[in-house]
């Protein structure tokens, strides 16, 4: 069965600093790959997603991910982070040919003025 | 209304008492899931309806039971809870096409007590 590691729960960072979020999953096949965000009293929403192709996806809010078959990862980056990027972000992984979404346990990014 | 709707916002309840968390997706989606969002654990698949007809069930107690009766509503019943299934309840909905790979839109959630 699928699985994903978010290794950090929390990932505390200043203002204007740069980030990386890690995302690690189980699956040595074809997968899809997905970070979602969660602020605070809200639903998930989609910040990007890895289908095919390029290995590095970008996303909103000047989010990217890199797709890394070798080490089954899926790292989340941002160059410079704003305090409204304080959320909570999950990676999730799906089979192709389903919409069904296997998620981790997520990290908690909080920036700090 | 637009994108995934979800009420109540907030429900509060004993455990001897029956009601009723409702979804409504205005995406022209075909399928549609129930999540449980307790803290610090991954969020919980428990059931997923592709086209009206149940695809899933993540061995989730019959305490809970779910309704689609189209593929823009999703309810789910709720009687004789226990403490432990207060949790945010989030409700999700894609394309649900063959191929995959489509985002799903949440809603806002449902927070749910169990005194």
């Amino acid at each position: 069965a699928q699985s994903v590691t978010q290794l950090d729960s929390q990932v505390p960072v200043f203002e204007e600093a740069p980030v990386e979020l890690r995302c690690n999953y189980s699956s040595s096949v074809s997968v899809y790959l997905f970070w979602y965000v969660q602020y605070p009293n809200q639903g998930l929403q989609l910040l990007l997603k890895y289908l095919s192709g390029s290995t590095l996806v970008k996303g909103i809010n000047g989010f990217e991910a890199e797709f890394n078959k070798s080490q089954t990862s899926f790292h989340l980056r941002k160059p410079s982070v704003h305090i409204s990027d304080t959320a909570e972000y999950f990676c999730a992984v799906s089979d192709p040919g389903t919409d069904k979404l296997i998620f981790g346990t997520g990290t908690r990014l909080q920036v700090f003025p | 209304e637009t994108g995934v709707t979800q009420t109540p916002r907030h429900l509060v309840m004993g455990m001897t008492n029956k009601k009723s968390l409702k979804c409504e997706q205005h995406l022209g989606h075909n399928a549609m899931y129930w999540y449980k969002q307790s803290a610090k654990k991954p969020l919980e698949l428990m059931f997923v309806y592709n086209f009206k007809e149940q695809t899933e069930n993540n061995s989730v107690p019959s305490r809970f039971s779910p309704e689609c009766p189209n593929s823009s509503h999703l309810f789910l019943h709720l009687h004789t809870l226990q403490p432990e299934d207060s949790a945010l309840y989030l409700c999700a909905s894609s394309l649900g096409l063959a191929g995959g790979g489509n985002e799903q839109f949440f809603g806002p959630g449902t927070r749910l007590t169990v005194l």
